[in-house]
């Protein structure tokens, strides 16, 4: 069974410019998560799809993030315009909802290898 | 969301036991304790997953006492590629898998 996957795995652009980074999760997982990693800081969750609705959206920082999953499979993240600070390393996971709510706990998400943006 | 607390580094040998604690005061009653790890340049990796006593798989142990403060993550015989980093995680998620809140996590280093 194929992975997450993203693309690309590195990309370096100016300030100003605009960036699509793409996620395609696992094969029938309805939920995808974004996270993203600033240097030298945590692993901060961005947003969260159910299928093709936004979730939950209270990390996006700002609206120059662009999330957007058409028809429930892949999933793209743009930056338009890109600063300085944007710079760091964007993960894509997703996981299935429990087969039985009533004793599930967080699930296992599954993560892709993230894409490593450099803004200069 | 329960705040954890983690050693910043541990170090070990190939072949030893290691554990590595997290603490978690203000877990709430339907938070679950998840573990993940990640090497360089990929994404994180689910371990194990548990909300009490002791949960074993193929490749960890998970202990959490009574109380539910704490837990233990448990690698047993370590290998050079154990070296990574180590998160504890903990959350109140219900059915669907939601937002995942990471540490700083535990810098795990093998040595022969």
């Amino acid at each position: 069974e194929a992975g997450v996957t993203q693309f690309p795995s590195h990309s370096v652009i100016e300030k100003g410019q605009t960036v699509t980074l793409r996620c395609d999760p696992i094969s029938g997982h309805d939920n995808l998560y974004w996270y993203r990693r600033v240097m030298g800081k945590e692993i901060k969750f961005l947003l969260h799809f159910v299928k093709e609705s936004k979730q939950d959206e209270s990390g996006m920082p700002n609206n120059r993030f662009l999330a957007e999953r058409t028809g429930g499979t892949y999933s793209t993240l743009k930056v338009q315009p890109a600063e300085l600070e944007d710079s760091g390393v964007y993960f894509c996971a997703s996981s299935q909802d429990a087969k039985d709510r009533s004793k599930a706990g967080p699930g296992e998400q599954y993560f892709g290898p993230g894409t490593r943006l450099t803004v200069t | 969301l329960a705040k954890t607390t983690q050693p910043i580094s541990m170090d070990s040998y190939e072949g030893q036991e290691v554990n590595i604690t997290c603490s978690h005061n203000n877990i709430a009653t339907n938070d679950y304790i998840t573990w993940y790890q990640q090497f360089p340049s990929q994404g994180p990796r689910f371990i194990i997953q548990g909300y009490k006593t002791k949960v074993t798989n193929e490749v960890a142990s998970l202990f959490i006492p009574a109380d539910r403060k704490s837990s233990t993550l448990s690698l047993p015989r370590v290998s050079l590629s154990d070296t990574a980093v180590y998160y504890c995680l903990v959350g109140p998620y219900t059915g669907t898998a939601s937002k995942l809140t990471f540490g700083t996590g535990t810098r795990l280093q093998v040595t022969l």
